[in-house]
């Protein structure tokens, strides 16, 4: 399968505890975006990487998120202290270059108790 | 900022009717508008785009500047478009704002 991956798709954890998500994009596309979805709506956006680069992050994105994309492949979402208002469809999407047309992973679903 | 409204939760229909699924966006510059679709157990995947200007599984959509709306259609509905919708708007290479989506159920 050469889409984008995610891994773990599920997860489960208590609240206060950290997580950790993976993503692996379409091998020769170097944008990468993270997404997060809720029920009910449409994914929103949380920040996206050009390379290595972080280029934008969403006003969603509190300081208990961090991402990295260290050598331009792969990129990592953490989120410290979860809180039950953590718990949704986690995104990651990749594209080349400014092409606007996003590939999807299948998601992380996060559940927060 | 922009915005995408689908002011439709869930649309149902019985095989072989037309279908609109409805669209509206805010942006004041050049947008570039796209549909993409969610099966059942499936990842969200393009529909189609505005600048390609053509007919996925039947589907096509056009943009109005003039009413910001990019609304989906297709003349005959199948019970296999049985998905969720969800229309979405990019700016300059930047992330994708999405509408909250529209469910469609195609009846037999």
């Amino acid at each position: 399968d050469t889409g984008v991956s995610q891994d773990p798709r599920h997860k489960i954890t208590k609240r206060g505890q950290n997580v950790t998500f993976r993503c692996d994009p379409i091998s020769e596309h170097n944008r990468l975006y993270w997404y997060r979805q809720t029920l009910g709506q449409g994914p929103e956006f949380l920040t996206y990487f050009q390379n290595e680069a972080q280029l934008e992050k969403s006003r969603l994105l509190s300081d208990r998120f961090s991402a990295e994309r260290p050598k331009g492949s792969f990129s990592t979402l953490e989120i410290q202290r979860t809180e039950q208002g953590d718990s949704a469809m986690y995104l990651c999407a990749s594209s080349f270059n400014d092409r606007r047309e996003q590939f999807f992973g299948p998601g992380t679903r996060l559940t927060v108790l | 900022a922009q915005r995408v409204t689908q002011p439709e939760k869930l649309l149902s229909v019985f095989k072989g009717a037309p279908v609109e699924l409805k669209c509206n966006y805010s942006y004041s510059g050049s947008p570039e508008l796209f549909w993409y679709v969610q099966y059942s157990r499936q990842r969200l995947q393009l529909l189609l785009r505005h600048i390609s200007r053509e007919s996925i599984k039947g589907f096509t959509a056009d943009l109005n500047k003039g009413e910001t709306s990019f609304h989906l259609k297709k003349p005959f509905a199948q019970e296999e478009d049985s998905a969720m919708y969800y229309c979405a708007l990019s700016v300059t290479g930047r992330a994708l704002t999405f509408g909250s989506g529209t469910r469609l159920q195609v009846q037999p």
